[in-house]
């Protein structure tokens, strides 16, 4: 089961939307409304950020939303704050015996 | 409030065995999968495997079959990660995750803490 395909780097300004893309198979991303993000500040663990595609647990921002569209799911920031600044990977359920597989990570940086 | 501790840091040496935990605390830990993520340094995170602590069901990461073992004790609320001979690519983070509930929580939705291996001659 090979890794998801993220960008290696999304940066933006203060207040500007950025766009990290997911790039999957039909056997998970777009077999699946199981796509999940999660955030990584450095030295911390992963923390859920939206779950099944676009739903948001409570206590994330509104400013963070998820879409997908075929084999390719995306997480949107928009209103991006320093806060933000972080390492973001994504994850789908699988077909495969993984069962789960995550993307490559994108590192958003806050110019 | 739901908690997932995981043990403390270890330097092993290659051959060495290694067990580490993960507990869980404020839900009911017999109901929910627990998956273990490796992060080896400066890079991303890697699913190894999941367990079900009900009933001990395991599945395991191709990359991972073998080469660790998964494990559950219930009566103490708490996941293991074991390695029966270790080596210096062993060397990582390693989280603890809980699955969300039921069949289609497929997401991970609280995060142990994190250990550190260091595996070095």
């Amino acid at each position: 089961q090979s890794a998801l395909t993220q960008p290696a780097s999304v940066s933006g300004s203060p207040g500007q939307s950025i766009t990290i893309s997911c790039t999957g198979t039909s056997s998970d991303v777009g077999g699946y409304n199981y796509v999940s993000w999660y955030q990584q500040h450095p030295g911390k663990a992963p923390k859920l950020m939206i779950y099944d595609v676009s739903n948001r647990p409570s206590g994330v921002s509104n400013r963070f939303s998820g879409s997908k569209s075929g084999n390719t799911a995306s997480l949107t920031i928009s209103g991006l704050q320093a806060e933000d600044e972080a390492d973001y990977y994504c994850s789908s359920y699988t077909s495969s015996s993984t069962p789960y597989v995550f993307g490559t990570g994108t590192k958003v940086t806050v110019l | 409030e739901v908690q997932l501790v995981q043990s403390g840091a270890e330097v092993k040496k290659p051959g060495e065995s290694l067990k580490i935990s993960c507990k869980g605390s404020g839900y009911s830990f017999t109901s929910y999968w627990i998956g273990w993520v490796r992060q080896m340094p400066g890079k991303g995170l890697e699913w190894m495997g999941i367990i079900y602590p009900g009933d001990s069901d395991t599945r395991y990461s191709p990359s991972f079959q073998g080469q660790v073992t998964i494990s559950a004790d219930k009566s103490i609320s708490t996941a293991y990660l074991q390695w029966s001979s270790l080596k210096a690519s062993d060397t990582a983070m390693y989280y603890c995750a809980r699955k969300g509930i039921a069949a289609a929580g497929n997401y991970f939705d609280y995060w142990g803490q994190g250990t550190l291996v260091t595996v070095s001659s």
